[in-house]
């Protein structure tokens, strides 16, 4: 079945250091979307992607719809402590437009 | 996270009960979905459901029963409990004009089953 792959599995960064993130396919996707989910709450939308090449910023977060459409790559500029938590990014499973999967997650520390 | 109500937020279950997680939302949104999340894994879709009276599942949904007989109530039930169904259990709704994939989570509902 389609899997997303998301690199790095975590990483432990200093405030105030830019974060780089991205998430892969062997299939295509044509929307791609990265949540981020606090401890203990549910994942909360970043933003979502709806086409190839696209590049969207959300305050200092910035994504990107990779061309080959089998990719996307979220930066976090300047990082603060509230950054902290679990990223995933998600897209429609094949066929479907309302069914999403998910991807491994990419776990953020963020040391003072 | 108001908007998508799910009870209860922990429950711990013996090995072959069953229960229901309830799921409740009052935006009037037809879409509604239920995910699983195991311990350090990503999200996986249970089933989901595209208005009242529909439903489909999803990627895991062996051990699970769902029904919509209204737009704001969206059950999971569990029939007879296993420790693999041990996990966080996310309701979801698609945001009201929002575009594929742009979804609302709950607050989550936390099972162990012993």
């Amino acid at each position: 079945g389609q899997q997303l792959n998301q690199s790095p599995q975590s990483m432990f960064i200093q405030e105030g250091e830019d974060v780089s993130m991205n998430c892969t396919s062997s299939s295509i996707f044509n929307t791609w979307l990265w949540y981020k989910q606090d401890p203990g709450e549910g994942p909360v939308l970043l933003i979502a992607l709806y086409k190839a090449g696209e590049l969207t910023s959300n305050g200092r977060l910035t994504a990107q719809f990779g061309i080959t459409r089998k990719d996307s790559f979220l930066n976090i500029s300047a990082s603060i402590p509230s950054d902290v938590g679990i990223y995933f990014c998600a897209g429609p499973l094949t066929g479907t437009a309302s069914k999403l999967t998910f991807g491994t997650g990419t776990r953020l520390q963020v040391t003072l | 996270n108001a908007g998508v109500t799910q009870t209860p937020k922990f429950r711990i279950l013996k090995i072959g009960q069953s229960m229901t997680l309830q799921c409740t939302q009052d935006m009037n949104h037809n879409y509604m979905y239920w995910y699983r999340q195991d311990p350090g894994m990503g999200l996986k879709l249970i089933y989901y459901s595209v208005g009242a009276g529909i439903t489909d599942k999803g990627e895991v949904p062996n051990g699970y029963n769902v029904s919509r007989s209204t737009t704001e109530d969206f059950p999971l039930r569990l029939e007879l409990a296993a420790p693999s169904q041990t996990s966080v259990y996310f309701c979801a709704i698609q945001m009201s004009g929002g575009r594929t994939g742009e979804l609302f989570f709950g607050e989550g509902s936390r099972l162990t089953v012993l």
